[in-house]
């Protein structure tokens, strides 16, 4: 599986967007990027997942570059329910997940 | 979305004892289920692939002696932390994708295993 890189921490003001980015310049054809997060003492929760075309569901929008070689996951109103790890996983023909060291979203009231 | 339980939440035992942790599917049936752990601060490790009805298979530096599996039902998979150390003591999570056609997994809400 290819593997990505995403800055350590990052914070967002409360009510505002959180633009979380993965570089996955590696990925191949059949890779997808799946954004999962983890917040503190708890199990990872899904968010989403995506191939090619961006994607968006009830929790966040998911931005895939043309080339593939990045993504950006958009949380559209953060709250401070949002402070949490996000991991970014491309992940191949395997089906376990491969975790990095994600980024530390923290949301500011 | 799919729920997946752990029991216990949280566990103590003394140095030499072992540990059991259970891994269900509440909703849906999973013939295979994976096992994580997480030190604190790092990020989570794959430990085993568990597969109903056959032997759990193991990443490389994790004793299969040591951590033993079971996936006795479509439902259930089990790890026995056995001899526990101190050293063993993690978080130790589960997840499972729902259905053998979809690669999104669900996971645990995950175990402290805390050893004396």
């Amino acid at each position: 599986d290819a593997k990505t890189t995403q800055p350590p921490s990052m914070d967002c003001a409360e009510g505002r967007a959180a633009n979380l980015p993965c570089n996955h310049s590696t990925i191949s054809g059949n890779e997808y990027v799946y954004w999962y997060r983890q917040i503190h003492s708890q199990g990872p929760q899904y968010i989403i997942h995506g191939l090619k075309n961006n994607e968006t569901n009830e929790m966040a929008s998911l931005i895939i570059t043309e080339d593939r070689k990045s993504s950006t996951l958009i949380l559209p109103h953060a709250t401070l329910r949002d402070t949490a790890v996000y991991y970014c996983i491309v992940r191949g023909s395997a089906r376990q997940l491969t975790f990095g060291s994600g980024t530390q979203l923290t949301v500011l009231p | 979305g799919a729920v997946v339980s752990q029991h216990p939440s949280r566990v103590i035992c003394k140095s030499g004892t072992s540990v059991k942790i259970e891994c269900r599917s509440l909703d849906f049936q999973a013939t295979t289920m994976f096992w994580y752990r997480q030190f604190p601060k790092q990020s989570l490790m794959l430990m085993a692939t568990s597969n109903e009805g056959s032997k759990a298979t193991y990443e490389q530096g994790v004793e299969k002696d040591k951590f033993l599996i079971n996936h006795a039902s479509l439902t259930l998979s089990t790890l026995t932390v056995t001899s526990a150390h101190p050293e063993d003591s993690s978080f130790y999570i589960c997840s499972a994708p729902k259905g053998p056609y979809t690669d999104t997994q669900y996971f645990g809400p995950g175990t402290r295993l805390t050893v004396l």
